[in-house]
């Protein structure tokens, strides 16, 4: 079974803090990484996408992506009560089921004011 | 906004109905996926068309079926339905171009489907 692991959380940091979500998955070949926010009774909405190894900025989101280790994640710089919302890590197998995407089942972040 | 729409946004239905759930692909985007997301859980990948063909499936039986039209609009059909199938049903519209991987899926705001 191919598996995309994440801690449930609750994840809760004061405003401001640096929020720090972590992914593993378990097929060595696969080859797109996808962080999704999904705020409570909405659909999931793209917020990065990652290939290579090493890390990828965009404004106040960082992730980072190691294969070696199967380990991927995502940084939240300045985090904002607006941020507050569960973060969904999404792996694309790649090869002959590169189709699909194999999500976890997401971690609640919560920041305080 | 990812452009890409669904309809209805939520339904009631009772065991053993079926029932049809449509989705409009984003403008350029010729690939369309679905998913099921209960409550508590990650999305579950049901099924992709593309091209008018189902392109792969995920662990569901076949009364889940599904449509995709020349506009690259999908519809999702579940028949005899279970009250385990109450879920938020997903589509994501992607773009892919000859055998490469399927680009990044952008979600519709999804159906939530009630089964009593």
């Amino acid at each position: 079974q191919k598996e995309v692991e994440q801690n449930s959380g609750p994840l809760s940091v004061p405003e401001g803090a640096i929020a720090s979500l972590n992914c593993t998955y378990s097929d060595r070949g696969s080859q797109s990484f996808f962080w999704y926010r999904q705020y409570s009774g909405k659909s999931p909405e793209l917020i990065m996408s990652i290939y290579s190894n090493g890390d990828k900025e965009d404004g106040r989101f960082t992730a980072q992506l190691n294969k070696a280790s199967q380990y991927v994640s995502l940084l939240i710089r300045d985090s904002q009560p607006s941020d507050s919302a569960t973060y969904l890590c999404a792996v694309n197998p790649g090869g002959g089921s590169n189709y699909k995407l194999t999500f976890g089942k997401g971690t609640l972040l919560t920041v305080n004011p | 906004e990812t452009g890409v729409t669904q309809s209805p946004t939520h339904l009631i239905k009772t065991r053993g109905q079926q029932v049809t759930l449509r989705c409009s692909s984003q403008s350029g985007h010729n690939t369309v996926s679905w998913y099921q997301q209960a409550l508590g859980q990650g999305p579950q990948f049901i099924f992709q068309y593309y091209r008018e063909e189902e392109n792969g499936r995920g662990n569901f039986p076949p009364r889940f079926s599904g449509l995709q039209f020349p506009n690259y609009s999908s519809e999702l059909n579940v028949n005899a339905l279970e009250l385990d199938d109450s879920a938020l049903y997903l589509c994501a519209s992607s773009r892919r171009t000859g055998g490469m991987t399927t680009d990044t899926q952008y979600f519709g705001p999804g159906t939530r489907l009630t089964v009593l």
